[in-house]
């Protein structure tokens, strides 16, 4: 079963706006990652949040959690069209192993 | 640098038949695994490694073996193909258990 759900499931914006996708999960952390999956690729990992971290930036993305409403939330700033993807959270708890949740299906229209 | 390496890319199988998906990564990692895509399922995890000649079950293991005689090497098997197990095949490795996966490119496999 999956730990992670992603919401909204799909998600569809025009160009320069802001997505934000959110992530819930029901058992603690080690720590939270999203990957993004374009169509008819493997995932690649974009971020890495630790339990006792709260925000975290890397270009035009921005992480948080927060751990005490068990949720995460990604946000794309200045969207683009290269920006289409799905994208996925995955919880790492105590046996490590990745738990990857449903997905959000982001469209950025041009 | 490859990366991670999954072959084949695309195989249709009859009811029945066997075969075998090889991931081959040329990171050093540790941990490996293997998970299976379906549309609006997500990623589930068949089986991991956590090392040379480990494997261990993940949440949808029937129907699949795996074997991890090389490091570099992690192998999914399936004895007897069933239309159930038509997906989409990823395998994925980590160095440690704590960081960020690496992911090959897929396996698309049909059974008819």
């Amino acid at each position: 079963s999956q730990q992670g759900e992603e919401d909204p499931q799909a998600l569809s914006i025009q160009e320069g706006e802001n997505a934000t996708m959110n992530c819930s999960y029901k058992t603690s952390i080690n720590n939270l990652q999203w990957y993004r999956q374009n169509s008819g690729r493997g995932l690649v990992h974009l971020i890495l949040i630790r339990s006792n971290e709260r925000e975290k930036h890397s270009g035009r993305l921005r992480v948080t959690l927060d751990t005490s409403k068990k949720s995460s939330s990604l946000l794309i700033t200045a969207s683009r069209a290269a920006d289409t993807a799905s994208y996925f959270c995955a919880t790492v708890g105590g046996s490590y192993i990745p738990t990857f949740g449903r997905g959000t299906s982001l469209i950025v229209h041009p | 640098n490859a990366g991670v390496t999954q072959t084949p890319k695309f195989r249709v199988l009859k009811t029945g038949q066997s075969m075998t998906l090889l991931c081959a990564q040329d990171m050093n990692h540790e941990y490996m695994y293997w998970y299976r895509q379906d549309p609006g399922m997500g990623l589930r995890l068949i089986h991991y490694s956590v090392g040379e000649g480990t494997t261990a079950k993940g949440e949808v293991p029937d129907g699949y073996n795996v074997s991890r005689l090389k490091k570099q090497n992690f192998l999914l098997g399936l004895e007897s193909a069933a239309p159930s197990q038509t997906s989409v095949y990823f395998c994925a490795t980590r160095p440690t258990a704590a960081t960020e996966a690496f992911f090959g490119q897929g396996t698309r496999l049909t059974v008819v």
